[in-house]
């Protein structure tokens, strides 16, 4: 049964702090989403890549936040410094899409971050 | 922007078919219409997408105004388990915003 993983699950940091979240894309897929979602905004892209390129970072705080894939099987979403207002869960998903093909995205369970 | 609009909330009778609505009036010629839900805590969940024809799976019905201005999704015979966030989302196939929902909440 193939799955989207994130790791850490559950993230407790103090104000400053680096954190680094990482998602594995199920095997095959080759678009990767990063979402946030809070009480507040609801459900944000942040940013996403195909074929492990970046194709929109558009929605992602570009002075804290960045966003890459190492390779096929890792993507990761960095925050430095992080900020109390960047308490979420960080949503990853991916998918196997092109221009012409419908976009189902497979969901991760989340990281939820709390920055104290 | 927001491109749908969705009633914040809405109720069902266990067994009985829930008809979820929402309204896309601004939506463009190549965009699609797609329905994710999000079981509480879990990872939003695709459900079902659209063009100009009613469309039909395992998990829904979504039926598609002509106009296109419109869509209406139905799960036609809704469990407890259906008790989540139903998100309708108009995209072309790339990224896709997801609004504020209907929370659907299914009642014994």
């Amino acid at each position: 049964d193939a799955r989207v993983t994130q790791t850490p699950r559950h993230k407790v940091t103090e104000m400053g702090q680096e954190v680094t979240m990482r998602c594995q894309p199920i095997l095959g897929h080759n678009t990767v989403f990063w979402y946030r979602q809070t009480m507040m905004q609801g459900l944000e892209l942040l940013a996403y890549f195909r074929n492990r390129a970046p194709l929109d970072d558009s929605g992602m705080p570009k002075d804290r936040f960045s966003a890459e894939m190492p390779d096929a099987t890792l993507a990761t979403l960095k925050i430095q410094p992080s900020e109390p207002r960047d308490s979420a869960v960080y949503f990853c998903a991916s998918g196997l899409l092109d221009w012409l093909s419908y976009n189902e995205q497979f969901f991760g369970p989340g990281t939820r971050l709390t920055v104290l | 922007d927001a491109k749908t609009t969705q009633p914040p909330s809405m109720d069902c009778a266990e067994g009985r078919a829930a008809n979820l609505p929402c309204n896309h009036s601004t939506i463009s010629g190549n965009e699609y219409v797609y329905w994710y839900r999000q079981i509480h805590s879990q990872g939003p969940q695709y459900i079902i997408h659209g063009l100009k024809n009613n469309e039909t799976n395992e998990m829904a019905s979504l039926i598609i105004t002509e106009d296109r201005k419109s869509s209406t999704l139905i799960l036609p015979h809704a469990t407890l388990r259906d008790t989540a966030v139903y998100y309708c989302i108009v995209s072309h196939h790339n990224d896709m915003r997801f609004g504020a929902g209907t929370r659907l909440t299914v009642k014994p």
